[in-house]
């Protein structure tokens, strides 16, 4: 089956620094990525959309400055968090559309703790 | 108004009982519909995925689909304790497109 890894799972950095988040397609290539955020006992809210070469697509609401989104090759996006504030802990969690079928897979998630 | 609506829950129930968890959507373009579960702090499982209206079967669960009065539900049969999750119902115009998720119902069985 399709899997989507995210890395790290589980990270804690203190406040003003950058962190960076992996999101990884193994065993198929990607047209489309999408990042979301779920704070506790709500929703996932997209963020940003991401396309393998071009810039990415940002919700209202997001700061583009604030959550760089890079989308290297088909298999890879990554999200790097700049300057984080404690409001940016959340649980980030990927989605990859696969290219073959337009399915689109999860990845497990990384849960962000700013202190 | 959301465009996906779903009760939170929480949803309390003995093992062996059917599950009824229901959303309603606005957008009559909304041609996919899915569920997913979700355990905690883990990401969103693909459950069921219909396109249109209609039903459809996968072992204990079943994904309804009336377009008709933009409502979508998932039915669990003879319930277990391993289906406790939050279930978040979720919909998108294009395939290929970001979900529009509800909020997510929290099922809990006991046994």
């Amino acid at each position: 089956g399709a899997v989507v890894s995210q890395h790290p799972s589980r990270v804690i950095c203190k406040s003003g620094t950058s962190v960076k988040i992996e999101c990884r397609s193994l065993d198929f290539q990607a047209t489309t990525m999408f990042w979301y955020r779920q704070f506790p006992k709500q929703s996932l809210m997209l963020m940003a959309t991401s396309n393998e070469g071009s810039k990415a697509t940002y919700e209202q609401g997001v700061e583009k400055d604030k959550f760089l989104i890079n989308h290297a090759s088909l298999t890879l996006s990554t999200l790097t968090v700049t300057s984080a504030h404690p409001e940016d802990s959340s649980f980030y969690i990927c989605s990859a559309v696969r290219r073959a079928d337009y399915e689109q897979y999860f990845g497990p998630g990384t849960r962000l703790t700013v202190t | 108004q959301k465009e996906v609506e779903q009760d939170p829950g929480p949803l309390s129930v003995p093992e062996g009982a059917i599950v009824s968890l229901n959303c309603t959507y606005s957008n009559s373009a909304f041609q996919y519909f899915m569920w997913y579960r979700q355990y905690s702090r883990k990401g969103p499982e693909l459950l069921m995925y219909t396109y249109s209206s209609g039903n459809k079967e996968d072992g204990r669960f079943t994904a309804q689909v009336d377009k008709s009065s933009k409502y979508i539900s998932l039915f669990i049969r003879d319930s277990q304790p391993s289906d406790s999750a939050t279930y978040l119902c979720a919909t998108v115009q294009q395939a290929g497109t970001a979900l529009i998720f509800g909020k997510g119902t929290t099922l809990s069985v006991s046994s």
